[in-house]
């Protein structure tokens, strides 16, 4: 079945640093990616999306590129704020066997920055 | 617009209680969905509603029952709850089940005593 594999927190790094948060998936079919952010106490936001390969989302500053060699979506930030703490989820959308689409999500991954 | 609410917002249940948590979308959403949130565990689906009048098993859904009372609302019942469905709960709803972006629902953190 499908899976995401997302790098394990905590991230902690210091505010105006650069943002790494590695994602890799198997899928069966041609899955769509996302990044969702979760801020303490609050739902799930989408961050941002890339449909096909070689697609890249972006959005607050934030990127990733959707790599199909190397079954990649990796989250990228050039200069993180305090604001920017929170959990981030990879997922990806792809049909099942009942041809019905679903959201697989990894295990999310803590982000704090420091002032 | 309110986007997606869920009530409670916190609930503590004895072993064996049953309750329903409820979830109402005011974006004219086609389909609907229950997750469960547990650490490291990320979010796993646990019913899944694509349109009104439909609903169907996601990963986790044992110990679970919902109903898809119209095409705003959509609850998930616990009709004997257990201590392993201690957990926050989220609601989310979608345009379509196809590829479109869910928007979350604030959470339900339920404790099983």
């Amino acid at each position: 079945g499908d899976s995401v594999t997302q790098m394990e927190g905590p991230v902690t790094l210091s505010e105006e640093a650069f943002l790494t948060i590695n994602c890799t998936y198997t899928a069966t079919g041609y899955p769509s990616l996302f990044w969702y952010v979760q801020y303490p106490g609050e739902g799930l936001q989408l961050l941002l999306k890339a449909t096909k390969a070689d697609d890249k989302g972006s959005n607050k500053g934030f990127e990733a590129t959707y790599r199909k060699e190397t079954t990649s979506f990796h989250l990228e930030k050039g200069s993180v704020q305090v604001s920017d703490s929170a959990v981030y989820f990879c997922a990806l959308s792809d049909r099942d066997r009942g041809s019905n689409y679903k959201l697989t999500f990894g295990k999310g991954t803590l982000l704090t920055v420091n002032p | 617009n309110a986007g997606v609410t869920q009530t409670p917002k916190f609930q503590v249940l004895k072993t064996g209680q049953s309750m329903t948590l409820q979830c109402a979308q005011d974006m004219n959403h086609n389909s609907m969905y229950w997750y469960r949130q547990d650490p490291g565990m990320g979010l796993r689906l646990i019913y899944y509603s694509a349109s009104e009048g439909t609903t169907d098993k996601g990963e986790v859904p044992n110990g679970y029952n919902v109903s898809r009372l119209n095409k705003r609302e959509f609850s998930l019942r616990l009709e004997s709850a257990a201590p392993s469905q201690t957990s926050v709960y989220f609601c989310a709803s979608s345009w379509t089940e196809t590829l479109n972006e869910q928007f979350f629902g604030p959470g339900t953190r339920l404790t099983v005593l």
